[in-house]
């Protein structure tokens, strides 16, 4: 089984819609969680972190569930601009050294 | 913003001969990061340093790689003889606090021939 799994999509979608993209990550011990943006042929950036409440910022919603280690992603009002692949991340930082991407999940917004 | 920096941005190299790819970190990270991603493929771990040497690494990491920080900024990534296999986009990242999240560099597109 894959550390970190992901639909890979890819998803393509009319420019409002609202797109959910899910991530199930196998360890436990994991720590700490992120979404990442990667446009293509670019660096991965970082989109926001995951907290166990939950969290917001602007249009993009994350939420954690460590009981069923499990982490989503929620876009609203989606925009062409948002068009990307979007990259669950998971961080081990009982080992700070390594941090584990998915394989990621390709959003396709159409006008 | 401080940001991490990577040079070159694109290298063509024949198979068998060496590499070294460099990256600047921001300068007061602690944690120093390789990575690399085949063309379609998921990013992948490479190897972690931490108080000048190596804290952990992948089984892609073998004998060919090695990493330095050989002055207070340069981050290296050396690989001794390339194989074809080893074209990929190869990034470096830095980070603050092992709480913290890593910065990506632009990565440097390697592609030996």
């Amino acid at each position: 089984r894959k550390e970190v799994e992901q639909d890979p999509g890819p998803f393509n979608v009319p420019e409002g819609a609202t797109v959910a993209f899910n991530c199930t990550y196998s360890n436990s011990a994991s720590q700490s969680f992120f979404w990442y943006r990667q446009d293509c042929r670019k660096e991965p950036k970082l989109l926001m972190s995951v907290y166990s409440s939950g969290n917001e910022d602007g249009r993009f919603t994350a939420q954690l569930n460590r009981a069923s280690q499990y982490i989503s992603l929620l876009i609203r009002d989606s925009k062409l601009s948002d068009s990307a692949t979007y990259l669950c991340v998971v961080n081990r930082y009982s080992s700070a050294s390594k941090i584990i991407f998915g394989s990621g999940t390709r959003l396709s917004i159409r006008p | 913003e401080p940001e991490v920096t990577q040079t070159p941005s694109h290298q063509v190299t024949q198979m068998g001969q060496e590499v070294i790819l460099r990256c600047v970190p921001i300068s007061n990270h602690l944690y120093f990061y390789w990575y690399r991603q085949i063309l379609g493929q998921k990013v992948e771990f490479l190897v972690s340093f931490y108080n000048n040497e190596i804290s952990e690494k992948s089984e892609i990491f073998d004998d060919q790689f090695s990493v330095e920080r050989p002055d207070g900024s340069n981050f290296t990534l050396k690989i001794r003889s390339t194989k074809l296999e080893d074209s990929a986009m190869y990034f470096c990242a830095s980070m603050g606090t092992s709480q913290e999240t890593q910065y990506f560099g632009p990565g440097t597109r390697l592609l030996v021939l």
